[in-house]
């Protein structure tokens, strides 16, 4: 009865290295999201998904993969990760396409 | 871009007293959304405003929206320490036929203080 997990909590990888932060969520939610949270630029959305096997570009989607096989689980991957692409990243969850998101925990990740 | 700013950037105030923050934006809008972040912490849904409501209350918390002025405000009554947070506004679009148009603002930095 988590509600939303992330994994892992902290990661610190290598320019180049692929990255994959998992996302699980127990409502069934037909929606969910990945953020990236930056100073300076707020929450900027990367993926979305309205249900399993459908997801959508959001801003910032470059250098970045998702995919939903199962409509609990949206993992995000970072192909070949880069300095830029350190940030704290949120998944979340919605009921509906435009109510209330609920965030997981945050993976703060650090490419070196 | 930017669809919703809020104002002011950084709130500081004494335990007991309000707080009101401001949010911005630029176009026509279906709901406005009020979230919570405490440090190193994910967001917290807060409250939902449609754009035909111009009120909306839950407990300490009180949202207001002029869509005239393209500008909400939120309220929170007789703070408390546990209150310092960030506050973001987020704005869905009503140009938008999707769920990605929910814009986060940068949000206003809350420390109440003991």
């Amino acid at each position: 009865d988590a509600g939303i997990t992330q994994s892992p909590r902290y990661k610190i990888t290598e320019t180049g290295r692929q990255v994959t932060l998992m996302c699980h969520q127990t409502w069934s939610h037909s929606y969910m999201f990945w953020y990236r949270q930056d100073l300076g630029h707020g929450l900027r959305l990367i993926y979305y998904s309205a249900a399993a096997d459908i997801t959508d570009k959001g801003e910032v989607p470059d250098g970045y993969v998702v995919s939903r096989s199962k409509t609990e689980n949206f993992p995000l991957t970072l192909e070949s990760a880069t300095r830029s692409q350190t940030s704290v990243y949120f998944c979340a969850s919605s009921e509906f396409d435009r109510g209330p998101r609920f965030f997981g925990p945050g993976t703060r990740l650090t490419v070196l | 871009s930017q669809q919703g700013e809020e104002d002011p950037q950084a709130l500081s105030i004494q335990e007991g007293e309000n707080a009101t923050m401001n949010c911005s934006y630029k176009t026509s809008i279906n709901n406005l959304q009020w979230y919570r972040q405490n440090s190193g912490r994910g967001l917290v849904h807060l409250i939902l405003i449609r754009s035909n409501e111009r009120e909306k209350h839950s407990g300490r918390l009180r949202v207001t929206l002029d869509t005239s002025k393209k500008s909400s405000s939120l309220l929170i009554t007789a703070s408390r320490a546990a209150d310092t947070a960030s506050y973001f506004c987020a704005t869905d679009l009503v140009s938008s036929g999707s769920a990605r148009q929910l814009t986060f603002g940068s949000g206003t930095q809350l420390t109440v203080l003991p």
